[in-house]
């Protein structure tokens, strides 16, 4: 059980281009989702936590512009990389909260964002 | 916020001693600690976790300890195998809020 998935895996753009991401709870709802950002043999950041049905919160510094998130339902949430510039080329991985006493996150696989 | 830091950022160890990874955290609000296995490109998969509410828990080779006091937790993997070889991450939260990741810890297992 707790299967998250992300759609694309990856993805290649040219700047000024804006790219979707989903993310997807197949056996759960999730009432949170988390974006993290993670470049390469880095952690991962803490981008935003979304919630189903209200406006996402935004981590210190990441621009909510440039970075739409959208949590429409309990088993969806999308992040939208708007006028996307080579800097913003990274693995984005989601995560969402199974809402049990675990407080378990489950990752979704990443998306890989390539922007040139 | 959460600050949590990682150390030691790589470690290698020969197959079937063990391996030690640390962290510590700032936020004394932060009550549960889970540990993520990350290999290369995919996601990352939770190994082992922990609550505020006690000192050390087990799960076959893999031991996590914490420290509430001094604000640091460990992971402990015993006879290690080149399977373990992967990033390790710690993680620190409380309650119904986001993680907050340490900088991770490459570990390679030598055969």
């Amino acid at each position: 059980g707790a299967v998250v998935s992300q759609h694309p895996s990856w993805v290649i753009c040219k700047s000024g281009t804006s790219v979707k991401i989903e993310c997807r709870s197949l056996d759960f709802q999730a009432t949170t989702m988390f974006w993290y950002r993670q470049f390469p043999k880095q952690s991962l950041m803490l981008m935003a936590t979304s919630n189903e049905g209200s406006k996402a919160t935004y981590e210190q510094g990441v621009e909510k512009d440039k970075f739409l998130i959208n949590h429409a339902s309990l088993t969806l949430s999308t992040l939208t990389v708007t006028s996307a510039h080579p800097e913003d080329s990274s693995f984005y991985i989601c995560s969402a909260d199974a809402g049990t006493v675990e407080e378990t996150q489950y990752f979704g696989p990443g998306t890989r964002l390539l922007v040139l | 916020g959460e600050n949590v830091e990682q150390h030691p950022s790589t470690l290698s160890v020969q197959e079937g001693d063990s391996a030690v990874i640390k962290c510590t955290y700032s936020d004394s609000a932060s009550n549960y600690f889970p540990w993520y296995k990350q290999e290369l490109g995919k996601r990352p998969q939770l190994i082992i976790d922990i609550r505020s509410n006690v000192g050390e828990k087990k799960d076959q080779r893999i031991a996590v300890t914490l420290n509430k006091t001094a604000k640091h937790f460990s992971l402990h993997i015993t006879e290690t195998q080149p399977e373990d070889s992967a990033v390790y991450f710690c993680a620190a939260s409380s309650t119904g809020n986001q993680f907050y990741f340490g900088t991770g810890t490459s570990l390679t297992v030598i055969p």
